[in-house]
């Protein structure tokens, strides 16, 4: 199994630009979700997706957007890049057992810079 | 509202001693779990423990134990034996109820002192 794979690792972009991260996993999990990783600020919530065709907002949503066609694919858009979009992105999904959600397992991050 | 706080923001070890990361939380939600994630500078993020809030034994994995206190909403991470690897962002979580997002730390950052 390859797990959480992400691309790419590092990307620049200039202010205005889009783009799209990518996230797939293998593990047939239910719940995918993105965060972004900001010093001082720990993990923050972009979106997450509980199935396929099924998304919802995480505490930071403004300027991305989601979709969720596949079990296996989770791809974030960056509508209109803006230099507070710089961070690191990481996508994460986790399996759900009657007790809640298990652990999740995580991608190994985007390094993202807007300049 | 559920929250997590971790209360250190940097701690330093030296190796082969014990150290006792702390991480508080609040829920009202009476079925939860709580993880420690270990995030090294390669940047991954690495599950390190799991504890079941139904489960009164404390969750063990090798040099890597928890102190969990439910009464208190205390869930701390125990080193022992620290190992040069083990120097790394440390991050506790929670997930209650039928809560779909994980709740998450500030962290706390482990130097570790040949």
């Amino acid at each position: 199994n390859a797990g959480v794979t992400q691309t790419p690792k590092f990307q620049v972009l200039k202010t205005g630009q889009s783009m799209t991260l990518q996230c797939a996993q293998d593990m047939n999990h239910e719940y995918m979700s993105w965060y972004r990783q900001d010093p001082g600020m720990g993990l923050r919530l972009i979106h997450y997706s509980v199935g396929a065709g099924i998304t919802d907002q995480g505490e930071v949503p403004n300027g991305y957007n989601v979709s969720r066609s596949t079990t296996e694919d989770f791809p974030l858009r960056l509508l209109s890049a803006a230099p507070s979009q710089t961070s690191v992105y990481f996508c994460a999904s986790s399996s759900f057992s009657g007790g809640g959600y298990n652990e999740q397992f995580f991608g190994p991050g985007t390094r993202l810079t807007v300049l | 509202a559920q929250t997590v706080t971790q209360s250190q923001p940097e701690m330093s070890v030296q190796e082969a001693e014990t150290v006792t990361l702390s991480c508080t939380y609040d829920t009202s939600e009476s079925d939860y779990y709580l993880f420690w994630y270990k995030q090294p500078p390669s940047r991954q993020m690495i599950l390190v423990i799991r504890q079941e809030a139904y489960k009164q034994q404390n969750a063990t994995e090798n040099r890597f134990s928890v102190n969990f206190q439910k009464a208190a909403k205390s869930f701390s991470l125990k080193i022992s034996d620290s190992q040069l690897g083990d120097a790394a962002m440390y991050f506790c979580a929670l997930n209650a109820g039928n809560n779909r997002k994980l709740i998450w730390g500030l962290g706390t950052s482990l130097a570790v002192n040949p």
